[in-house]
């Protein structure tokens, strides 16, 4: 059952544009959002996260937007840069529990 | 580097055979997770542990096993290995007991890759 899902596999974007990466979820108990950045042959880096009394997180090039009504919440990076490809994990969790869900990832290719 | 350090980065075995992973958490963190990430899966939690005592399973094989020791390190045992066990092994630490501890997100190492052969 996942619980936390990244529909878009891959996305390619032109240097110095937006990148814009979703994550859905459907567990209405999760509190805590985390994004995370994966280059090849290391483990998941953490970038950004937001918690569910907020709808908006920013850090620099990175802001993370919240819709707990969509159970929604997107990545942007602006401007996008080169070193940004990377794979993209978004992860979330619930005060009920200790697990952090993980969604598929999503293939962020910045092409310069 | 986030400070999590896992051994060893790789390692090939057989069916049927036994192995060990660990995990060395960052400075001052009380929580490891452990997460298996087979090809084109997202990361499956396996199981967690604080300050030595086991808080949270996941989707553990009743063939694995864990422990977290005194000094706060982790091991991972997978025994009776079989062909769909080969997968990164990620080990995560955390400073907070509960995963919803805001600021206190997962530190991951850089996993270890095991092949069964």
């Amino acid at each position: 059952d996942q619980q936390v899902k990244q529909n878009s596999p891959s996305l390619s974007v032109q240097e110095g544009r937006i990148s814009i990466l979703n994550c859905d979820y459907t567990n209405s108990m999760f509190d805590y959002f985390l994004w995370y950045k994966k280059y090849p042959a290391e483990g998941p880096t953490f970038l950004i996260s937001i918690s569910s009394i907020k709808d908006k997180n920013e850090d620099g090039r990175f802001t993370v937007f919240l819709n707990k009504s969509a159970k929604h919440l997107s990545l942007h990076i602006v401007p996008s840069q080169p070193g940004d490809s990377a794979v993209y994990f978004c992860a979330a969790t619930a005060n009920t529990g200790n697990q952090f869900y993980f969604g598929t990832g999503t293939s962020l290719t910045v092409i310069p | 580097d986030s400070g999590v350090t896992q051994t060893p980065k790789h390692l090939i075995t057989a069916t049927g055979q036994r192995v060990t992973l660990r995990c060395s958490p960052r400075s001052g963190d009380l929580s490891v997770y452990w997460y298996q990430q087979s090809l084109d899966q997202g990361l499956q939690f396996l199981i967690q542990y604080y300050n030595g005592e086991e808080r949270a399973k996941g989707n553990i094989l009743e063939r694995f096993s864990a422990q977290q020791f005194p000094d706060l390190h982790s091991e991972l045992n997978l025994s009776s290995l079989e062909l769909g066990d080969s997968a990164l092994y990620f080990c995560a630490s955390s400073a907070a007991g509960y995963s919803s501890s805001y600021n206190s997100p997962l530190h991951f190492g850089n996993g270890t890759r095991l092949t069964v052969t």
